[in-house]
Parts: C-alpha cells; sequence; structure tokens
C-alpha cells in the first residue's frame, strides 16, 4: 500500500537558522496537505499543493511539491521558538481514493 | 476551538473492555476521519466516512468498528482493548477531500 516517508526523524536547530523537512511518496499523489502539531496539541492545516512543480509560500515557510508528484519539501527559514512542534505531510493517491496518508512526520526543536 | 468536538477527552479501561468515542464534525463537513497516534508516533488511518456512508478503510482492526449518524457525528467503538491500543484517537473532519482537514484535540485512551 502507500506509504509516505518523511526525513529527518528529528531536527534541533538554533533560533534562526533554517529547517527543511522533506516528504516521499512510494506512489504518485494527486496532492499533498501539511500539517503542524505542536506538543500537546492536535494537527492543523497548513497548505495543499496540487500541480507539479507547485511552490507556496506563507510568510518564513516554503512549500515545494516535486515535478513526479512523489515528493514535497517544508522549508523555513529563519526558525523562531513558535516554529517548535511535528511537521507532517499528507498524501492523496492519484487515483480515486478518498483517504490522505500522514507522513512519519519530522519533530522539530529550536534552541533559544 | 477548531469546531470538531471529540469526547471524552481521556479514558482510562481495563483490557477486555469495550468503549465508544465520539465525534462531532464541524458544521457543514460532510465527512469524517479517524486517526490513531501512538506515543511519539505518526498517524494512523482508521476509516473514513462521507455523509453517513463508509467511503475509506485504513489499517483499522476488526475489533474497532465505527458509523456516522444522519446528523453527521460519528463513533469509533473499540472492543475486547488490549494494551497496545492505547493511543490518541483523533477524528478530522472536512467538507470533501480536496479540502484540509479539521482535526479534534483528541480522545486519550488508556488501557490498563
Amino acid at each position: 500500500g502507500q506509504q509516505v516517508m518523511q526525513i529527518p526523524q528529528y531536527q534541533h536547530v538554533q533560533e534562526g537558522e533554517d529547517f527543511t523537512t522533506y516528504c516521499n511518496s512510494s506512489t504518485t499523489l494527486s496532492n499533498i496537505q501539511w500539517y503542524k502539531q505542536r506538543p500537546g496539541g492536535h494537527p492543523v492545516f497548513l497548505i495543499q499543493l496540487v500541480k507539479s512543480g507547485e511552490v507556496k509560500k506563507q510568510k518564513r515557510l516554503t512549500f515545494q511539491f516535486g515535478e513526479a508528484k512523489k515528493n514535497s519539501s517544508l522549508h523555513i527559514t529563519a526558525t523562531q521558538t513558535t516554529d517548535v512542534g511535528t511537521y507532517f505531510c499528507a498524501g492523496r493517491e492519484r487515483g480515486g481514493t478518498y483517504k490522505y496518508i500522514f507522513g512519519t512526520g519530522t519533530r522539530l526543536k529550536v534552541l533559544a | 476551538d477548531s469546531g470538531v468536538t471529540q469526547t471524552p477527552k481521556h479514558l482510562i479501561t481495563a483490557t477486555g473492555q469495550r468503549v465508544t468515542l465520539r465525534c462531532s464534525p464541524r458544521s457543514g463537513d460532510l465527512s469524517v476521519y479517524w486517526y490513531q497516534q501512538s506515543l511519539d508516533q505518526g498517524l494512523q488511518f482508521l476509516i473514513q466516512y462521507y455523509n453517513g456512508e463508509e467511503r475509506a478503510k485504513g489499517n483499522i482492526l476488526e475489533r474497532f468498528s465505527a458509523q456516522q449518524f444522519p446528523d453527521l457525528h460519528s463513533e469509533l467503538n473499540l472492543s475486547s482493548l488490549e494494551l497496545g491500543d492505547s493511543a490518541l484517537y483523533f477524528c478530522a473532519s472536512s467538507h470533501d477531500s480536496n479540502y484540509g482537514y479539521t482535526f479534534g484535540s483528541g480522545t486519550r485512551l488508556t488501557v490498563v
């Protein structure tokens, strides 16, 4: 079945450093979503990417969908302590399935 | 408040017992999704309902079942509970599969 992997699993950065998490699907995706889960919280929807090669920005966050629609990345510029949490990608498989498969997540810690 | 209501927030029960988790989706959302998140783990998709009908199934155990009622609220029933069923169970809703999910705050189940 469809698998979605993320790397790295954990990342510690100094405040002000950049951070990137990568998401790879075993199958071609119709679209991909990104979520953030703060410690002790629930996942919160950040963004959805649909088109091949699509790039979207939200302030310091840049999201990219690969040309082959099998991978995606989230880049945070100049991290802040408020960026702490686990970032999940979630892919919807191309071909009519309705469910999103969540990636394994990348836990980000930001050291002040 | 995300608009998705899950009850109860915490549940402690013994092995072999049966519990019911309840979810009320955000107003206007027709789809309900159930996910299981074990300690420090990712989100495992269990099942999806759309407007009362089962639409997609994930790795849901036979001991688990769910349904969505005419008023669109959903219940997840877990029976013959085992220690390994201890986890955070999230419900999420969306208008349809092309929109991001809105997650509830989860039910933390502890089986002792």
